[in-house]
């Protein structure tokens, strides 16, 4: 079945990094533009970051802009984000999450595909 | 930015009640909005996209409503398993963004 699972959470340390990945089955993964979105204990939902189905487009939110990086390999159905310069407010449940049509180029596109999260604990 | 105001932020209500949530936009977005539902410890699902689209497998008592700046999430005959968590969210333009989130409790 169609599936997201995220991996790569833990606890760490202000000012240091972590990289978390999304491994996709059930779909052809390098056909959709995946996000990254994120919630905070006790918090809303706030997107994070895009990839286009290709690599071609990569946009981030202002707050963490400059410090995230996101990325993919679609030969091994997997996308990642590389965090670095992490700070307490980055603590937050991380979830990748599929947009719903394929080969979609606008980014006009809702999420219909989610992971069940990975969380990501910040502190000394 | 477009900036989405959410109302209301808790809504109590029992089964078999009809129930509605608003969302306003900061400028128009046409149809791009979708509708989260989100339970406790789990992934939000999406329910409607295109503002009033139903995802399949969600139930038709859930419907959606609007164009431009407002938008309505309604739940015609509230049952059991839809106290939960909701966001609206735009998806017209980068930054894409979120409201604040509805939670749908028992009264």
């Amino acid at each position: 079945q169609v599936q997201l699972v995220e991996s790569g959470g833990g606890v760490v340390q202000p000012g240091r990094s972590l990289r978390l990945s999304c491994a996709a089955s059930g779909f052809t993964f390098s056909s959709y533009g995946m996000h990254w979105v994120r919630q905070a204990p006790g918090k809303g939902l706030e997107w994070v970051a895009v990839i286009w189905y290709d690599g071609s487009n990569k946009y981030y939110a202002d707050s963490v802009k400059g410090r995230f990086t996101i990325s993919r390999d679609n030969s091994k159905n997997t996308l990642y984000l590389q965090m670095n310069s992490l700070r307490a407010e980055d603590t937050a449940v991380y979830y990748c999450a599929r947009v719903q049509h394929y080969y979609d180029s606008s980014g006009r596109d809702a999420f219909d595909i989610w992971g069940q999260g990975t969380m990501v604990t910040v502190s000394s | 930015v477009i900036w989405m105001t959410q109302s209301p932020s808790l809504l109590s209500a029992s089964t078999g009640d009809r129930v509605t949530i608003s969302c306003r936009m900061s400028q128009g977005i046409s149809s791009y909005l979708a509708w989260y539902q989100q339970k406790p410890g789990k992934a939000p699902e999406l329910l409607i996209y295109a503002a009033s689209t139903l995802q399949s497998g969600v139930p038709s008592r859930f419907s959606g409503s609007g164009s431009g700046t407002d938008f309505t999430l309604t739940i015609s005959c509230l049952q059991s398993e839809d106290f939960a968590t909701y966001y609206c969210q735009q998806y017209y333009s980068f930054p894409w963004t979120f409201g604040q989130g509805t939670k749908v409790e028992i009264k």
